[in-house]
């Protein structure tokens, strides 16, 4: 398998835009996780999905933030519209059977907004 | 929530030291991790350890789950060591809840 994939892996864009990022997890994966990494906070959960449910979004920081899995094999973060603060990591995570086996993370992809 | 500590925070090496990373958590687990985040920002799993010892080359981790803490011994430390390790933990329902991490610097 060739692991959890993000794209794109470098995004810089102007205060104000949309963003999307996206995420395909690892093959029969049913958990999917999204991190975001800052020298700040360091990682920290946005939001996870099992069996394409979201089941906790507490970690969204605030309304532009939305994410979707409209199937199995992808998965999108979107923010709208976005801000400098928004700048930081991004991480994509998958695991097997909910959250208490191994989880496999992503390259990140890593927004820069200006 | 859970909290997870990790020691030391920065940790700089001569080239074929041995070296121990800590992490500590307030609340039992049943599920814990090591990752190593490469220069590149590249997060690798070192080890899925929710107890018990595990030996992987050069790293090894233990971690006793009734006292709370997960070891992660490096020996004979080489350059490509470098970077920052983390420790990330699951307890109860919650996804993986990550330290704040070491970052070792191995230098030739």
């Amino acid at each position: 398998d060739a692991g959890v994939i993000q794209s794109p892996r470098h995004e810089v864009t102007e205060m104000g835009q949309e963003v999307t990022l996206r995420c395909k997890p690892i093959s029969g994966h049913n958990s999917l996780f999204w991190y975001r990494q800052t020298m700040m906070r360091g990682l920290e959960l946005l939001i996870y999905f099992n069996n394409n449910v979201p089941i906790d979004d507490s970690g969204m920081p605030e309304d532009r933030f939305s994410a979707k899995m409209p199937n199995a094999s992808f998965s999108t973060l979107k923010i709208q519209p976005s801000e400098p603060r928004d700048s930081a990591v991004y991480f994509c995570a998958s695991s097997l059977q909910g959250q208490n086996t191994e989880a496999f993370f992503g390259q990140g992809t890593r927004l820069t907004v200006v | 929530g859970i909290q997870v500590e990790q020691s030391p925070p920065d940790l700089i090496l001569q080239e074929g030291a041995n070296s121990t990373l800590r992490c500590n958590f307030s609340d039992s687990v049943n599920n814990l991790q090591w990752f190593h985040q490469n220069p590149w920002g590249q997060l690798i799993n070192l080890f899925y350890i929710p107890s018990g010892t595990k030996q992987n080359g050069r790293l090894s981790a233990t971690t006793v789950a009734t006292e709370r803490y997960s070891l992660l011994y490096i020996s004979s430390s080489q350059t490509t060591d470098s970077g920052v390790y983390f420790c990330a933990v699951i307890s109860g329902n919650t996804p993986l809840v990550f330290g704040k991490g070491t970052r070792l610097s191995v230098i030739a």
